[in-house]
């Protein structure tokens, strides 16, 4: 099956700073890679996600990108702010798949 | 809309006792999920169903079991508490052909003594 490594575990930077988020899959017959952030005692909520035909995908200060030939992909945020603190979780699924395969989670602090 | 709730908020459950977590949506989402959190190994699925009357087991399936009656409800049950199985549970759900894309429930903190 699918097995999805993420890392860092934990990664501290400050406010203002970039923080990048890098995940590697084993499917290759992955094809949606989508990213949930987490906010402490909060529900995970679907921030942005990448389809396997796409390189790269940008939302505001949010960009992922993704190598299919590497099989990794990443969650990149600029000018970080203190509400960007949260469990980042990237995940993978395929067409005909019934679950998503997460990652263990990033724990983002950024510090003023 | 209430979108996908729990219940309850928070337990504290004898070993070797029963429980039954809540969970409805009124999305009406043909997909459900459930899930346990504990912490450094994120995200684990116990349990799926992709439409009313069928379920699935996902990574940890064992000592946990599920039914899926209709489209906006999926209990998750516990028959017989270890404290093991102290975890935050969430539920979720997608629609049909959306998997990547999940809401999830505000989640049940379950304590086994």
């Amino acid at each position: 099956g699918e097995n999805v490594e993420q890392h860092p575990s934990t990664l501290s930077v400050q406010e203002g700073d970039s923080a990048v988020i890098k995940c590697t899959y084993s499917d290759s017959a992955s094809n949606y890679f989508p990213w949930y952030k987490q906010e402490l005692g909060k529900r995970p909520q679907l921030i942005i996600d990448i389809r396997s035909n796409v390189g790269e995908k940008k939302d505001q200060r949010i960009a992922v990108t993704l190598n299919k030939t590497a099989k990794h992909f990443s969650l990149h945020i600029t000018e970080t702010q203190p509400e960007d603190s949260a469990v980042y979780f990237c995940a993978a699924s395929t067409d005909s798949g019934y679950a998503l395969n997460f990652g263990k989670g990033t724990s983002l602090l950024v510090t003023p | 809309t209430a979108g996908i709730t729990q219940a309850p908020t928070s337990q504290i459950l004898a070993a070797g006792r029963s429980m039954t977590l809540r969970c409805t949506q009124d999305m009406r989402h043909n997909a459900m999920y459930w899930y346990r959190q504990d912490l450094g190994l994120g995200l684990r699925l116990i349990h799926y169903s992709n439409t009313a009357g069928t379920t699935g087991k996902g990574e940890v399936p064992d000592g946990y079991s599920v039914s899926r009656a209709n489209t906006d409800d999926f209990p998750l049950t516990l028959a017989s508490a270890v404290p093991s199985q102290t975890s935050v549970y969430f539920c979720a759900s997608s629609e049909a052909g959306k998997l990547y894309e999940q809401y999830f429930g505000p989640g049940t903190r379950l304590t086994v003594t």
